[in-house]
C-alpha cells in the first residue's frame, strides 16, 4: 500500500497561475483532507470531504476549490495563486468516523 | 472555538534528556486529544492519541495523560535519542461529531526538537 500520495512534490507559480495539487489513498478510506501549514501556525484545514460526492469547507477556504473526483481521489484548485499562498499543503485521509488521520508526504508551494 | 496551545520552540536537548512538550487545550465536551510527529521532509505520523479523561497514550518510549482538570496533554520520554529530532504538534478531535461525518482536527503550532548526540 502507498497510503497517501501528493503530487507534485514541490511547485514555483506566478501571482495569478492557477494549478491544480492531487491527492490520492489507497486504504478505502471514506473522509479526505486538505491541510496548509505555515510557520509558527502549525496545520490549518482548507476543505474537507466526509464522503464520495460531498465537500465542506474548513478553517481557511478562501482562494482554494477542491473536487472529490471518486473515492479514491481529492483534489485542491488555486484559481488564481497569491503570494499569501506560499506554503506546505498536505492531504489526509481517515475511515468514516473514526479520528485517526493519515497524511501524505506535503507539496511546498511558491508563489512568487 | 477549539483552540490548542503548544510550548513555544525551538527545544535542544542531549541525548538520553528527559523530554517535556506541554499542550493544553480549549474545547467544549471531551474532545479526543493525539500528538502527531513530523519527521524532516515527511508528513505527519500519529504518535498516540487518548480518548477520556485519565486515559495514558503510549508509543515509542512516549506518554502523554489526558488530565481534564487542567486541560492538558503533556509529552513526556525519559531518554530521548538522536533520532526523536522532529516537530511534534499536539492535536484535538472534537466531541459530539455525527458518526458518518468527517473528523476535524484542530492541531497546534508544533515543536521542534533537536536531539543532539
Amino acid at each position: 500500500n502507498a497510503g497517501v500520495t501528493q503530487t507534485p512534490k514541490f511547485q514555483v507559480l506566478k501571482t495569478g497561475q492557477s494549478m491544480t495539487l492531487q491527492c490520492a489513498q489507497d486504504m478505502n478510506h471514506n473522509s479526505m483532507y486538505w491541510y496548509r501549514q505555515d510557520p509558527g501556525m502549525g496545520l490549518r484545514l482548507i476543505y474537507y470531504s466526509a464522503s464520495e460526492g460531498t465537500t465542506d469547507k474548513g478553517e481557511v477556504p478562501n482562494g482554494y476549490n477542491v473536487s472529490r473526483l471518486n473515492k479514491r481521489e481529492f483534489s485542491l484548485r488555486l484559481e488564481s495563486a497569491a503570494p499569501s499562498q506560499t506554503s506546505v499543503y498536505f492531504c489526509a485521509s481517515s475511515p468514516t468516523g473514526m479520528e485517526t488521520q493519515y497524511f501524505g508526504p506535503g507539496t511546498r508551494l511558491l508563489v512568487l | 472555538g477549539n483552540s490548542v496551545t503548544q510550548m513555544e520552540g525551538p527545544v535542544t536537548l542531549s541525548e538520553e534528556a528527559f523530554l517535556t512538550i506541554n499542550c493544553t487545550y480549549t474545547a467544549t465536551g471531551y474532545p479526543s486529544l493525539f500528538w502527531y510527529v513530523q519527521y524532516p521532509g515527511e508528513g505527519l505520523q500519529l504518535l498516540l492519541k487518548a480518548t477520556k479523561a485519565d486515559d495514558k497514550g503510549s508509543n515509542k518510549g512516549f506518554e502523554a495523560t489526558y488530565r481534564k482538570e487542567t486541560t492538558s496533554f503533556h509529552l513526556e520520554k525519559g531518554s530521548v535519542q538522536v533520532s526523536d529530532s522532529a516537530v511534534y504538534f499536539c492535536a484535538l478531535s472534537p466531541s459530539g461529531v455525527a458518526r458518518r461525518s468527517a473528523r476535524q482536527l484542530t492541531f497546534g503550532s508544533g515543536t521542534q526538537l533537536t536531539v543532539l548526540p
